[in-house]
């Protein structure tokens, strides 16, 4: 069974302190890892994909790591704008297996 | 930039009723998905649905649950007897592929009292 842990559960920090979120995975063939941002009452927002080890993604303050193990993202001088529970999932690899399985999330929050 | 939208925004049942959930995936999008986030937990898929037939389905999804594509541009999710477990936030997802991410929308808060 396809597993995605992610720690930690919750992280402060104050706005410009910089940090990573840890997501690690187990699964059968991996077929990409998603990281989403979700804001409170709406739905996750991609941010990136990542499909073999040692890619790398970025986008603004973001930055998206992957071993075969784990992956980091990496948040480079946070504003509070970018608090927020940040997800992860992974895709298995294999047939008819499109669905993505999710961690439990991060919950970052920045303080001016 | 295209999205997923959903209808309705919150839907209040009683135990026992049956509650359609309606979600327009994107336009050109061909995978579609169901999930559900019950408050304070993670995001759990429900079903995955590919050329007009269920290509996957968690334990979750059992005969109580359907879904249909009516049409060319919506895809629901049925639920023929609600339960008062079911109260959960639903998310539609699509992709325009196997391999690429998926979109969400903002998804259906259920409640069932």
């Amino acid at each position: 069974e396809d597993q995605v842990t992610q720690s930690p559960e919750a992280l402060r920090l104050q706005e410009g302190e910089s940090s990573s979120l840890n997501c690690s995975y187990t699964v059968s063939g991996l077929r990409g890892l998603f990281w989403y941002r979700q804001d409170p009452g709406k739905g996750p927002e991609f941010l990136f994909t990542l499909y073999s080890a040692g890619e790398e993604k970025e986008k603004e303050r973001l930055k998206a790591t992957l071993t075969k193990k784990e992956s980091f993202l990496h948040i480079t001088a946070p504003k509070p704008e970018d608090s927020a529970t940040y997800l992860c999932a992974v895709r298995a690899s294999g047939g008819s297996n499109y669905k993505l399985t999710f961690g439990k999330g991060t919950l970052l929050t920045v303080n001016p | 930039e295209p999205e997923v939208t959903q209808t309705p925004s919150h839907q209040v049942t009683q135990m026992g009723q049956e509650v359609i959930l309606r979600c327009v995936p994107i336009s050109n999008h061909l995978y579609f998905y169901w999930y559900r986030q019950i408050l304070g937990q993670k995001v759990e898929f429900l079903v995955s649905f590919y050329n007009n037939e269920i290509s996957e389905k968690s334990e979750i999804f059992d005969d109580q649950f359907s879904v249909e594509r009516p049409d060319g541009s919506n895809f629901t999710l049925k639920i023929r007897s609600t339960k008062l477990e079911d109260s959960a936030m639903y998310f539609c997802a699509s992709s325009s592929s196997g391999v690429s991410p998926l979109h969400f929308g903002n998804g259906t808060r259920l409640t069932v009292t």
